[in-house]
């Protein structure tokens, strides 16, 4: 059965702190796979990763996928209060039909 | 600002009910799919709808059904509503089968 792996399921972390979010997968069929941000309700769009190495950076975020070892990291560094949020992976795969197995997010909290 | 909408935003139905969840795609695009998110849970995929039919299905019951219009406006319908079925729905929309979401703010469902 396909499954996608998010660790922790929580932080808690001070601002400034740089945090690294897991993301392991078994997925049939792999496409891509994808950050999320959600803090309210819609996630919004972090990153897609596609091939393996390759980090992805936009401002404090980045991203890397390694394909062979089947996992990815988010790492946020300099964190501010606006940070916090749930921070969810999702893998895209075209096995039946095109669409997103998600984790179970990994809630993140920082500090003032 | 997301383009894709959703109605209504929040939603109390009573056990046995049926409901009716409405998502206006962002223009342009032609393909929804729809999303069950229990609480502290990751998006579960119901199913997808390309053109007008459904081409995709999650692990969801008959009593889960949709439709997509041909303004590609589309519903998700829920017949018997039990208490599991509380959650935010959330739909996405993509302008083909294959390629990346943009997600509405989702309904959500409460079931007493």
């Amino acid at each position: 059965e396909d499954k996608v792996v998010q660790s922790p399921l929580s932080l808690v972390v001070h601002e400034g702190d740089t945090v690294t979010l897991n993301c392991s997968y078994e997925v049939t069929n792999f496409r891509s796979l994808l950050w999320y941000k959600q803090e309210k309700k819609a996630p919004t769009f972090l990153f897609m990763l596609t091939s393996s190495g390759i980090e992805k950076k936009s401002g404090r975020l980045s991203s890397i996928l390694d394909k062979k070892e089947l996992f990815s990291i988010l790492n946020i560094t300099a964190t501010q209060t606006g940070d916090s949020a749930v921070y969810l992976c999702a893998v895209v795969s075209t096995s039946g039909t095109y669409k997103y197995i998600f984790g179970t997010g990994t809630r993140l909290k920082v500090l003032a | 600002e997301t383009g894709v909408t959703q109605s209504p935003t929040h939603l109390i139905k009573t056990r046995g009910q049926q409901v009716t969840l409405r998502c206006s795609s962002q223009s342009g695009h032609n393909t929804v799919s729809w999303y069950q998110q229990a609480l502290g849970q990751g998006p579960q995929f119901i199913f997808q709808y390309y053109r007008e039919e459904e081409n995709g299905r999650g692990n969801f019951p008959p009593r889960f059904s949709g439709l997509q219009f041909p303004n590609y406006s589309s519903e998700l319908n829920v017949n018997a509503l039990e208490l599991d079925d509380s959650a935010l729905y959330l739909c996405a929309s993509s302008f083909a089968a294959n390629y990346g979401y943009t997600f509405g703010s989702g309904t959500r469902l409460t079931v007493v």
